[in-house]
């Protein structure tokens, strides 16, 4: 099946800074890539749609500012966290959709702590 | 707009039963809805993909059905083992992926 890639799987921070989250899909080309977040014992909330070439789709509430988005290459797509405060404490997890069936599948995850 | 509710939002039942997990949507124009598993801290995993067009999808212990027209889905799990205490995340696919609130499972030994 198809593979998604998060990197890294846990990154510590201080406030103010920036973090970068990876996710690729290693065996197949995706044009597009959702982010999501979980906050702890919720449920996945999507916060934006990654289009490969294009800007991506921010979700309502969701700040495109603070939530940079690149989706550079085919199987690569990135977010950044700008200015981390300590509420961006959160899982993020990535997916893409492969084949023609609209399947997803997912990262493993990200889990971002800012201290 | 898509709303995914899931029912019970917990359940604990001793190892061996059978038991049935419950999704419903609000909007009958999906491409498919997918069954996910997550343990603590973890991603997802994809348990069970069933299309528009279907109605239900087994894999091993699992079967889940789903009916387009009522907008539900369940998942039904025999034999309950302790590996199989998760959440369970039903998501139904449109232009986006929308996610329930997941059933927290408990598989009491």
């Amino acid at each position: 099946g198809a593979v998604v890639s998060q990197h890294p799987s846990w990154v510590i921070c201080k406030s103010g800074t920036s973090v970068k989250i990876e996710c690729r899909s290693l065996d197949f080309q995706a044009t597009t890539m959702f982010w999501y977040r979980q906050f702890p014992k919720q449920s996945l909330m999507l916060m934006a749609t990654s289009n490969e070439g294009s800007k991506a789709t921010y979700e309502q509430g969701v700040e495109k500012d603070k939530f940079l988005i690149n989706h550079a290459s085919l199987t690569l797509s990135t977010l950044t966290v700008t200015s981390a405060h300590p509420e961006d404490s959160s899982f993020y997890i990535c997916s893409a959709p492969a084949g023609g069936m609209h399947e997803q599948y997912f990262g493993p995850g990200t889990r971002l702590t800012v201290t | 707009k898509q709303e995914v509710t899931q029912i019970p939002a917990a359940l604990s039942v001793p190892e061996g039963e059978n038991l049935v997990l419950n999704c419903s949507f609000t909007d009958s124009a999906i491409y498919n809805l997918q069954w996910f598993r997550q343990d603590p801290g973890k991603g997802l995993t994809s348990l069970l993909l069933i299309q528009s067009s279907q109605r239900e999808q087994t894999s091993g212990r699992l079967n889940a059905s789903l009916d387009k027209s009522s907008g539900r889905s369940t998942l039904y799990i025999a034999a309950s083992q302790p590996g199989d205490s998760a959440t369970y995340l039903c998501a139904v696919t449109d232009d986006k992926i929308i996610f329930g609130k997941g059933t927290r499972l408990h598989i009491l030994p």
